[in-house]
């Protein structure tokens, strides 16, 4: 079974300062790994993913994430958080024989001035 | 906006009532499904249709039960529900269900039973 953990409920992070939200998974074969957002009141919105290739994957709003198959983590980042980036965030797990996705618990982020 | 639109976007209804959430996707996908979101928990798969045949039914209890009358429509049949299903009911779409495409969400519906 493939599962997906986030051990943080929430992140507090001043504005300005890098800012890393954390995720690893457990999965048989390969994983696809993504991270959604998630504003108030409003459904999930897709950030960024990795399939294959290079380990470091680029995403909207000037997120990024690591791909480490050693540590199993797919860690989100960002070099400057924006008060704008508090948000619910999400990690997901798919194997790509099926789109059924499975998803983190969730971690709440919170940039402050 | 993600392309993907619910309606209604807040429903409260009783246990003996009978209602339909309804998703309806813009962006040309083969594949829509719906998830239930609640408090504290991670999101729950409910259905994925593909092309407008059932794919995918986790369990769910057949209070629910979902239609897919094309690739751009998506309904949730709701009755007899029970306060344990209040929550966020989410509709996502994606371009095939069989690879790990991105999947774009709707806005959701916040349903309350009483």
């Amino acid at each position: 079974a493939q599962s997906v953990a986030q051990p943080e409920d929430q992140v507090n992070v001043a504005e300005g300062n890098p800012l890393t939200v954390k995720c690893t998974y457990s999965v048989s074969g390969n994983p696809y790994l993504f991270w959604y957002v998630q504003y108030p009141n409003r459904g999930l919105q897709f950030l960024l993913k990795y399939i294959t290739g290079d380990n470091l994957v680029k995403g909207s709003y000037g997120f990024e994430a690591e791909f480490n198959k050693s540590q199993t983590s797919f860690h989100l980042k960002k070099p400057s958080a924006l008060v704008s980036d508090s948000a619910l965030y999400f990690c997901a797990l798919d194997t790509g024989t099926a789109s059924k996705l499975t998803f983190g618990t969730g971690t709440r982020l919170q940039v402050t001035l | 906006e993600t392309g993907v639109t619910q309606t209604p976007r807040h429903l409260v209804m009783g246990m003996t009532n009978k209602k339909s959430l309804k998703c309806e996707q813009h962006l040309g996908h083969n594949a829509m499904y719906w998830y239930k979101q609640s408090a504290k928990k991670p999101l729950e798969l409910m259905f994925v249709y593909s092309l407008e045949e059932r794919v995918e039914n986790n369990s769910v209890p057949s209070r629910f039960s979902p239609e897919c009358p094309n690739s751009s429509h998506l309904f949730l049949h709701l009755h007899t529900l029970q306060p344990e299903d209040s929550a966020l009911y989410l509709c996502a779409s994606s371009q095939d269900y069989r690879s790990s495409y991105e999947q774009y969400f709707g806005p959701g519906t916040r349903l309350t039973v009483t």
